[in-house]
């Protein structure tokens, strides 16, 4: 199986900071590679798919790149609704699909 | 509006299977590209993705759990329905399904609101 590791597993930042979070496959991976936030308590909701596609409705301020086994999540200028755990995925089609172990990001 | 919503007991016991049912809504599962999906997520910890049907009803499995899951579809009743064999405390866990979406935009999109299950005697 693909296994997918984030770094940082926490990260304290504070609002209006620049911050990346990464997620390296075990293998090199297609382009199927997602982001999601989660909330306590809540489902995860989608962000960002196809390494770079932003969902619609979310905001501007999120944004992924990446290739091979190496991809990022950026958030721009961190906003207070932004404080949550956030999850990368890989999706492949003979395996299925991987999530990485979290990075909870919190207000510093 | 796509929803989904999951549905099963709260509480099971050591060794007893598990059947969840996800009811859906909002798209069909005769959709070309379209999927189901199964995740779950103990208390504090991470997300796990366990299992996967196709609108072709091909099915996709976590290779750890293949051998205790089973997925199935009913697409007249807009349902999908995963059993899990041989239940341990170590599965204890919010269980979620989540629309997936096809084609070039494919993703979990759109996920139910969990429900939480409990193993113990």
């Amino acid at each position: 199986d693909i296994q997918m590791t984030q770094s940082p597993s926490t990260l304290s930042a504070s609002v209006g900071d620049r911050v990346t979070i990464t997620c390296r496959a075990s293998q090199s991976i297609s382009s199927w590679l997602a982001w999601y936030q989660q909330k306590p308590g809540k489902a995860p909701k989608l962000l960002i798919y196809q390494t770079s596609s932003l969902e619609s409705g979310v905001p501007s301020r999120f944004s992924g790149s990446g290739s091979g086994t190496e991809f990022t999540l950026t958030i721009s200028s961190l906003q207070p609704d932004d404080f949550a755990t956030y999850y990368c995925q890989q999706y492949n089609i003979y395996s299925g699909y991987t999530f990485g172990q979290g990075t909870k990001l919190e207000i510093k | 509006q796509i929803t989904l919503k999951e549905s099963g007991p709260t509480l099971v016991k050591p060794t007893q299977t598990l059947t969840l049912t996800c009811t859906f809504s909002g798209f069909s599962l005769s959709t070309s590209g379209v999927g189901v999906g199964w995740i779950r997520q103990p208390p504090g910890k991470a997300l796990e993705w366990l299992a996967l049907i196709y609108w072709d009803d091909d099915k996709l499995y976590k290779s750890s759990l293949k051998s205790r899951l089973t997925i199935t579809k009913d697409t007249s009743k807009n349902q999908v329905v995963l059993t899990m064999t041989n239940m341990d405390p170590v599965d204890t866990a919010t269980y979620y399904c989540a629309h997936r979406r096809g084609g070039q935009k494919t993703a979990m999109d759109v996920w139910g609101q969990g429900t939480t299950v409990t193993i113990s005697s």
